[in-house]
């Protein structure tokens, strides 16, 4: 079962516009990760969050996490048609030596020019 | 630097036939894993390691083997190919720590069950 889940599945804006992704997830986590795919090709990691941080950077990039509403968002500012692909949370349950991600279904991004 | 190579990039195979998705990483990681991407599905662990020498269940994992003889290669088997097995394939490995990695992905194996 999906343990992250996306908001909106799917968005659409024009270039230049900030563009407001969330995640919902259902267990503790130790971090969160957000990760980027082009169509056709494979998932690239865009940004991680640990459990005990609230706010992350990453050039136009802001992560926020919620450990107490099990939320996350990620906010794309001055977005790029170069932005357009679909956009995954995915969350990390166990540690060690069971270390594994659990990806949400992702929410697929349009930035119009 | 290659990263995570998959091969093949795409196959059509008959039902009941045998297929092996190969992967391979030059990172040194430790651990990597199989997903498979259906649409409105997302991405379902199929199965992972986290060191040579050993090998886990994820979340959809009948009709799958795996095996990781050595720290470089996770080839993924499927013994008797069927419908529901079309999928997009991916492979990804971490170099974790204790609670902590970024995974890499491979670009993915299109594979097509008829």
């Amino acid at each position: 079962s999906q343990q992250g889940e996306e908001d909106p599945q799917a968005l659409s804006i024009q270039e230049g516009e900030n563009a407001t992704m969330n995640c919902s997830y259902k267990t503790s986590i130790n971090n969160l990760q957000w990760y980027r795919q082009n169509s056709g090709r494979g998932l690239v990691h865009l940004i991680l969050i640990r459990s005990n941080e609230r706010e992350k950077h990453s050039g136009r990039l802001r992560v926020t996490l919620d450990t107490s509403k099990k939320s996350s968002s990620l906010l794309i500012t001055a977005s790029r048609a170069a932005d357009t692909a679909s956009y995954f949370c995915a969350t990390a349950g166990g540690g060690g030596s069971n270390y594994k991600l659990t990806f949400g279904k992702g929410t697929l991004l349009t930035v119009n020019p | 630097i290659a990263g995570i190579t998959q091969a093949p990039t795409s196959q059509i195979l008959a039902a009941g036939r045998r297929m092996t998705l190969r992967c391979t990483q030059d990172m040194r990681h430790n651990a990597m894993y199989w997903y498979r991407q259906d649409l409105g599905l997302g991405l379902r662990l199929i199965h992972y390691s986290n060191t040579a020498g050993t090998t886990g269940k994820g979340e959809v994992p009948d009709g799958y083997s795996v095996s990781r003889a050595n720290t470089d290669d996770f080839p993924l088997t499927l013994a008797s190919a069927v419908p529901s097995q079309t999928s997009v394939y991916f492979c990804a490995s971490t170099a974790a720590g204790p609670n902590t990695g970024e995974l890499f992905f491979g670009e993915g194996s299109r594979l097509t069950v008829l």
